[in-house]
Protein backbone atom coordinates (compact mmCIF):
# COMPACT_ATOMS: atom_id res chain seq x y z
CA UNK A 1 0.00 0.00 0.00
CA UNK A 2 1.05 3.45 -1.20
CA UNK A 3 2.71 5.68 1.70
CA UNK A 4 1.02 8.37 3.84
CA UNK A 5 2.30 11.27 5.41
CA UNK A 6 0.61 13.03 8.51
CA UNK A 7 1.79 15.90 11.17
CA UNK A 8 2.27 14.00 14.67
CA UNK A 9 -0.13 15.81 16.19
CA UNK A 10 -2.43 19.00 16.39
CA UNK A 11 -4.22 20.76 18.33
CA UNK A 12 -8.27 22.46 18.55
CA UNK A 13 -10.54 24.24 20.19
CA UNK A 14 -13.28 22.72 21.53
CA UNK A 15 -16.54 23.85 18.67
CA UNK A 16 -13.76 24.67 16.55
CA UNK A 17 -13.47 22.70 13.09
CA UNK A 18 -10.60 20.80 12.25
CA UNK A 19 -8.50 20.34 9.18
CA UNK A 20 -6.18 17.00 9.51
CA UNK A 21 -4.10 16.64 6.68
CA UNK A 22 -2.71 13.75 4.79
CA UNK A 23 -0.05 13.83 1.70
CA UNK A 24 0.02 10.67 -0.27
CA UNK A 25 2.21 11.86 -3.21
CA UNK A 26 2.75 7.99 -4.33
CA UNK A 27 -1.10 7.31 -4.47
CA UNK A 28 -2.34 5.35 -7.29
CA UNK A 29 -5.32 5.46 -9.52
CA UNK A 30 -6.66 2.43 -7.46
CA UNK A 31 -6.50 3.33 -4.32
CA UNK A 32 -8.77 4.50 -1.90
CA UNK A 33 -8.18 6.92 1.08
CA UNK A 34 -9.56 5.57 4.11
CA UNK A 35 -9.61 7.62 7.21
CA UNK A 36 -9.73 5.68 10.86
CA UNK A 37 -9.73 7.12 14.57
CA UNK A 38 -8.29 5.31 17.91
CA UNK A 39 -9.73 6.72 20.82
CA UNK A 40 -7.80 6.61 24.07
CA UNK A 41 -8.15 2.80 25.35
CA UNK A 42 -9.87 1.94 22.32
CA UNK A 43 -9.65 -0.17 19.10
CA UNK A 44 -9.85 2.10 15.94
CA UNK A 45 -12.70 2.96 14.30
CA UNK A 46 -13.74 3.66 10.61
CA UNK A 47 -14.36 7.38 10.03
CA UNK A 48 -14.82 7.94 6.13
CA UNK A 49 -13.05 7.19 2.65
CA UNK A 50 -13.71 8.08 -0.75
CA UNK A 51 -11.71 7.77 -4.24
CA UNK A 52 -11.75 10.84 -6.29
CA UNK A 53 -14.62 12.91 -4.70
CA UNK A 54 -15.32 14.56 -1.57
CA UNK A 55 -17.37 12.81 1.02
CA UNK A 56 -19.33 13.57 3.46
CA UNK A 57 -21.04 11.35 6.33
CA UNK A 58 -22.17 11.63 10.01
CA UNK A 59 -18.96 12.07 11.55
CA UNK A 60 -17.09 13.90 8.73
CA UNK A 61 -16.11 15.09 5.85
CA UNK A 62 -13.33 14.17 3.89
CA UNK A 63 -11.53 16.75 1.21
CA UNK A 64 -9.89 14.97 -1.64
CA UNK A 65 -6.87 17.04 -4.29
CA UNK A 66 -7.80 17.28 -7.47
CA UNK A 67 -4.60 15.00 -8.07
CA UNK A 68 -5.17 13.10 -5.40
CA UNK A 69 -1.79 13.43 -3.81
CA UNK A 70 -3.43 15.19 -0.75
CA UNK A 71 -6.63 14.94 0.89
CA UNK A 72 -7.99 16.69 4.10
CA UNK A 73 -10.28 14.91 7.15
CA UNK A 74 -12.73 17.70 8.12
CA UNK A 75 -14.29 17.68 11.82
CA UNK A 76 -17.08 20.36 11.52
CA UNK A 77 -17.38 21.40 15.33
CA UNK A 78 -14.41 19.13 17.48
CA UNK A 79 -15.90 17.75 20.71
CA UNK A 80 -13.57 16.57 23.57
CA UNK A 81 -15.16 13.22 22.57
CA UNK A 82 -13.10 13.89 19.12
CA UNK A 83 -9.54 13.63 20.83
CA UNK A 84 -7.93 10.58 19.44
CA UNK A 85 -5.59 9.62 16.87
CA UNK A 86 -6.52 9.85 13.45
CA UNK A 87 -4.82 7.53 10.79
CA UNK A 88 -5.24 7.86 7.17
CA UNK A 89 -4.55 4.78 5.11
CA UNK A 90 -4.19 3.86 1.28
CA UNK A 91 -5.99 0.88 -0.03
CA UNK A 92 -5.92 -0.43 -3.23
CA UNK A 93 -9.37 -2.04 -4.92
CA UNK A 94 -7.40 -5.33 -5.11
CA UNK A 95 -6.31 -5.53 -1.65
CA UNK A 96 -9.30 -7.90 -0.90
CA UNK A 97 -9.12 -8.68 2.75
CA UNK A 98 -5.85 -8.31 3.44
CA UNK A 99 -5.14 -5.97 7.08
CA UNK A 100 -4.77 -2.60 7.31
CA UNK A 101 -1.34 -1.21 8.05
CA UNK A 102 -1.07 1.56 10.58
CA UNK A 103 1.07 4.29 10.43
CA UNK A 104 1.42 6.68 13.02
CA UNK A 105 -1.35 8.94 12.43
CA UNK A 106 -2.02 12.13 14.06
CA UNK A 107 -2.64 12.58 17.90
CA UNK A 108 -5.67 14.90 17.98
CA UNK A 109 -6.27 17.15 21.57
CA UNK A 110 -9.11 19.47 21.82
CA UNK A 111 -9.12 21.74 24.55
CA UNK A 112 -11.86 22.74 26.29
CA UNK B 1 -23.71 -1.67 11.95
CA UNK B 2 -20.49 -4.85 11.97
CA UNK B 3 -19.91 -5.24 15.27
CA UNK B 4 -16.53 -7.13 16.57
CA UNK B 5 -16.76 -8.11 20.31
CA UNK B 6 -13.64 -8.67 22.02
CA UNK B 7 -13.36 -10.50 25.69
CA UNK B 8 -11.87 -9.74 28.57
CA UNK B 9 -11.21 -6.05 27.95
CA UNK B 10 -8.39 -5.97 30.60
CA UNK B 11 -6.72 -9.37 32.28
CA UNK B 12 -3.72 -9.22 34.68
CA UNK B 13 -1.98 -12.53 34.61
CA UNK B 14 1.25 -13.77 36.66
CA UNK B 15 4.48 -14.53 34.58
CA UNK B 16 4.67 -18.12 33.31
CA UNK B 17 1.02 -18.62 32.81
CA UNK B 18 -1.45 -18.54 29.97
CA UNK B 19 -4.37 -16.01 28.48
CA UNK B 20 -7.19 -16.14 26.06
CA UNK B 21 -8.51 -13.39 24.57
CA UNK B 22 -11.64 -13.89 22.38
CA UNK B 23 -12.68 -12.14 19.40
CA UNK B 24 -16.38 -12.17 18.22
CA UNK B 25 -17.84 -10.81 14.86
CA UNK B 26 -21.43 -10.28 15.83
CA UNK B 27 -23.54 -9.64 13.37
CA UNK B 28 -21.71 -10.98 10.12
CA UNK B 29 -19.46 -13.90 9.38
CA UNK B 30 -16.08 -13.67 9.16
CA UNK B 31 -13.42 -15.93 7.44
CA UNK B 32 -11.05 -13.94 8.24
CA UNK B 33 -9.86 -11.97 11.25
CA UNK B 34 -6.61 -9.45 12.12
CA UNK B 35 -4.77 -9.73 15.11
CA UNK B 36 -2.65 -6.66 16.64
CA UNK B 37 -0.58 -5.57 19.62
CA UNK B 38 0.23 -2.08 20.21
CA UNK B 39 2.72 -0.66 22.79
CA UNK B 40 2.00 2.66 24.43
CA UNK B 41 2.18 5.75 21.89
CA UNK B 42 2.85 3.92 19.63
CA UNK B 43 0.70 2.54 16.27
CA UNK B 44 -0.87 -0.56 15.79
CA UNK B 45 1.39 -3.81 14.69
CA UNK B 46 -0.24 -6.64 12.74
CA UNK B 47 0.41 -9.70 14.52
CA UNK B 48 -0.87 -12.41 13.01
CA UNK B 49 -3.96 -13.22 10.46
CA UNK B 50 -6.59 -15.74 11.35
CA UNK B 51 -7.73 -18.16 9.02
CA UNK B 52 -11.76 -19.73 9.59
CA UNK B 53 -10.58 -23.40 9.28
CA UNK B 54 -7.00 -23.21 8.50
CA UNK B 55 -3.44 -22.20 10.59
CA UNK B 56 -3.03 -18.36 11.13
CA UNK B 57 -0.41 -16.30 8.94
CA UNK B 58 2.03 -14.67 11.64
CA UNK B 59 4.21 -11.47 11.13
CA UNK B 60 7.69 -11.87 11.07
CA UNK B 61 9.06 -11.49 14.18
CA UNK B 62 5.63 -12.69 15.88
CA UNK B 63 6.29 -16.17 17.77
CA UNK B 64 3.46 -18.79 16.14
CA UNK B 65 4.14 -21.00 19.46
CA UNK B 66 3.86 -18.31 22.08
CA UNK B 67 0.61 -16.46 20.11
CA UNK B 68 -1.72 -19.30 19.47
CA UNK B 69 -4.27 -18.21 17.13
CA UNK B 70 -7.68 -20.21 16.98
CA UNK B 71 -10.31 -19.43 14.38
CA UNK B 72 -12.83 -22.14 14.75
CA UNK B 73 -15.87 -21.04 13.51
CA UNK B 74 -16.77 -17.88 11.17
CA UNK B 75 -17.52 -15.71 14.10
CA UNK B 76 -14.80 -16.90 16.85
CA UNK B 77 -11.28 -16.45 16.73
CA UNK B 78 -8.71 -16.76 19.75
CA UNK B 79 -5.62 -15.86 20.47
CA UNK B 80 -3.80 -17.01 23.28
CA UNK B 81 -0.54 -15.38 24.81
CA UNK B 82 1.13 -18.78 26.19
CA UNK B 83 4.22 -18.34 29.11
CA UNK B 84 3.38 -15.03 29.54
CA UNK B 85 6.10 -12.48 30.68
CA UNK B 86 6.19 -9.43 31.21
CA UNK B 87 7.77 -7.96 28.18
CA UNK B 88 4.32 -9.34 26.24
CA UNK B 89 2.74 -6.76 28.43
CA UNK B 90 0.36 -4.76 25.68
CA UNK B 91 -2.75 -3.57 24.17
CA UNK B 92 -4.45 -6.48 21.93
CA UNK B 93 -6.59 -5.63 19.48
CA UNK B 94 -8.73 -8.27 16.95
CA UNK B 95 -10.50 -6.64 13.52
CA UNK B 96 -12.91 -7.88 10.83
CA UNK B 97 -14.76 -6.65 8.01
CA UNK B 98 -18.02 -7.66 7.01
CA UNK B 99 -17.19 -8.44 3.30
CA UNK B 100 -14.18 -8.63 1.09
CA UNK B 101 -15.03 -5.08 -1.33
CA UNK B 102 -12.14 -2.85 -0.52
CA UNK B 103 -14.90 -0.03 -0.06
CA UNK B 104 -16.14 -1.20 2.97
CA UNK B 105 -14.43 -0.32 6.29
CA UNK B 106 -12.86 -2.73 8.79
CA UNK B 107 -14.47 -3.42 12.66
CA UNK B 108 -12.41 -3.81 15.21
CA UNK B 109 -13.12 -5.05 18.54
CA UNK B 110 -12.36 -2.67 22.10
CA UNK B 111 -9.10 -4.23 23.00
CA UNK B 112 -7.55 -6.38 25.60
CA UNK B 113 -5.39 -4.58 27.67
CA UNK B 114 -2.95 -7.77 29.21
CA UNK B 115 -0.37 -6.89 32.51
CA UNK B 116 1.93 -9.55 33.03
CA UNK B 117 3.12 -9.31 36.51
Amino acid sequence: DAKTTQPNSMESNEEEPVHLPCNHSTISGTDYIHWYRQLPSQGPEYVIHGLTSNVNNRMASLAIAEDRKSSTLILHRATLRDAAVYYCILRDVSSGNTPLVFGKGTRLSVIA
Amino acid sequence: GAVVSQHPSRVICKSGTSVKIECRSLDFQATTMFWYRQFPKQSLMLMATSNEGSKATYEQGVEKDKFLINHASLTLSTLTVTSAHPEDSSFYICSARATGDIRYGYTFGSGTRLTVV
